[in-house]
């Protein structure tokens, strides 16, 4: 079974701290995702990497950088959290080889910035 | 402009029965739709794919349809249980964009009661 795992389940950080969050896959995907998701608004792609090194901006990047060193590790840096990053992040990975392309998610980490 | 919109937002059933969750999407050409389940405070798991030549995937109680000539998906979910108490997520991939693009409706909401 693939798994996709996120460093923490819940975190709180004050107003200007640099958060990091990290998503590691054991399946050797290709494709990495982050994503947030807020009441109403549906699941919106921050960034997503298609491989080693590479990223791409995705709808809401503004606010956040990504860091992938390693094929399975994909890391989210807010560098100054504000308020309005209060969320729920989500990462997933899939691969192109995959039928349809399917993605699977981690367990998300719940951020709330005081 | 590529959209998914889906209904009814939020629904109560009481345990035993069935119900159906809609999704009506703008998106074309489109590769596949999926519907996913995320519990409160987890990530989306997978229920169904169907490429554009399906129309109909079931999953145990749950089947989905799809109709691309109208550009409608539902998922029927069959006597319902306690642990169907989650949100049902519909998600088209258009054809040609890589395979990174993803376009998630916002969900619906859905309360099983006993």
């Amino acid at each position: 079974d693939v798994k996709v795992t996120q460093s923490s389940r819940y975190l709180v950080k004050r107003t200007g701290e640099k958060v990091f969050l990290e998503c590691v896959q054991d399946m050797d995907h290709e494709n990495m995702f982050w994503y947030r998701q807020d009441p109403g608004l549906g699941l919106r792609l921050i960034y997503f990497s298609y491989d080693v090194k590479m990223k791409e901006k995705g709808d809401i990047p503004e606010g956040y950088s990504v860091s992938r060193e390693k094929k399975e590790r994909f890391s989210l840096i807010l560098e100054s959290a504000s308020t309005n990053q209060t969320s729920m992040y989500l990462c997933a990975s899939s691969s192109p080889g995959l039928v349809s392309y399917e993605q699977y998610f981690g367990p998300g980490t719940r951020l709330t910035v005081t | 402009k590529n959209q998914v919109e889906q209904s009814p937002q939020s629904l109560i059933i009481l345990e035993g029965k069935n119900c159906t969750l809609q999704c009506n999407y703008t998106v074309s050409p489109f590769s596949n739709l999926r519907w996913y389940k995320q519990d409160t405070g987890r990530g989306p798991v997978s229920l169904t794919i169907m490429t554009f030549s399906e129309n109909t995937k079931s999953n145990g109680r749950y089947t989905a349809t799809l109709d691309a000539d109208t550009k409608q998906s539902s998922l029927h979910i069959t006597a319902s249980q306690l642990s169907d108490s989650a949100s049902y997520i519909c998600v088209v991939s258009p054809r040609g964009e890589g395979t990174y693009k993803y376009i998630f409706g916002t969900g619906t909401r859905l309360k099983v009661l006993a």
